[in-house]
């Protein structure tokens, strides 16, 4: 049962342009959406978070939005950058002992 | 800054045999994680471990698998007789708190590759 679902798989960007990735999710148990980072060789790093409670949240060039009646959030990278190149992964939790479910991935190339 | 660090970074291994990866969480956090990527999929939770003791674990983490922190600055996964499907990038993560209210944030390593043969 795939609990949280990821697109697209991969997405090419120009420089400056924006960056959307999209994820869907089932159980309505889940209260905290983190997105994580992951350069190749490297582990997944946090990049942002946002609950429920919140329907979009911003840092920097990083935008959530969080739709609860769909129960789909997404993750905006404005003004993309090369070093933005990376692989993206949505994520989704309940009040447990960080057992993150994650979404399959979206690998963001950022051309020049 | 503080970073997890795991070893070995790359293990080749035969079927059936018995593999120990280790981490070592960054120092003051108290939960301690096993996930594991499976080349060109997702990123899948096997086991979570607070006070020495197992908190929670996958359908994945059978009996096959066993975590233990054998003291203040390790902790280790173990494989018992490794399989072909146990192929996999293995991360480790440690976090301050539980995962909850954007206060949890978990810490990955760089993960350890396991090939089994």
């Amino acid at each position: 049962q795939q609990q949280v679902k990821q697109s697209p798989q991969s997405l090419i960007v120009q420089k400056g342009g924006i960056s959307i990735i999209n994820c869907a999710y089932e159980n309505t148990a889940f209260d905290y959406f983190p997105w994580y980072q992951q350069f190749p060789g490297k582990g997944p790093a946090l990049l942002i978070a946002i609950r429920p409670d919140v329907s979009e949240k911003k840092e920097g060039r990083f935008t959530i939005s969080f739709n609860k009646s769909a129960k789909q959030f997404s993750l905006h990278i404005m003004d993309s950058q090369p070093g933005d190149s990376a692989t993206y992964f949505c994520a989704a939790t309940t009040d447990s002992w960080g057992k993150l479910q994650f979404g399959a991935g979206t690998q963001v190339v950022v051309t020049p | 800054e503080p970073e997890v660090t795991q070893t070995p970074s790359h293990q080749v291994t035969q079927m059936g045999q018995e593999v120990i990866l280790r981490c070592v969480p960054i120092s003051n956090h108290l939960y301690f994680y096993w996930y594991r990527q499976i080349l060109g999929q997702k990123v899948e939770f096997l086991v979570s471990f607070y006070n020495n003791e197992i908190s929670e674990k996958s359908e994945i983490f059978d009996d096959q698998f066993s975590v233990e922190r054998p003291d203040g600055s390790n902790f280790t996964l173990k494989i018992r007789s490794t399989k072909l499907e146990d192929s996999a990038m293995y991360f480790c993560a440690s976090s301050l708190r539980r995962q909850r209210r954007n206060t949890g944030e978990l810490f990955f390593g760089e993960g350890s590759r396991l090939t089994v043969l």
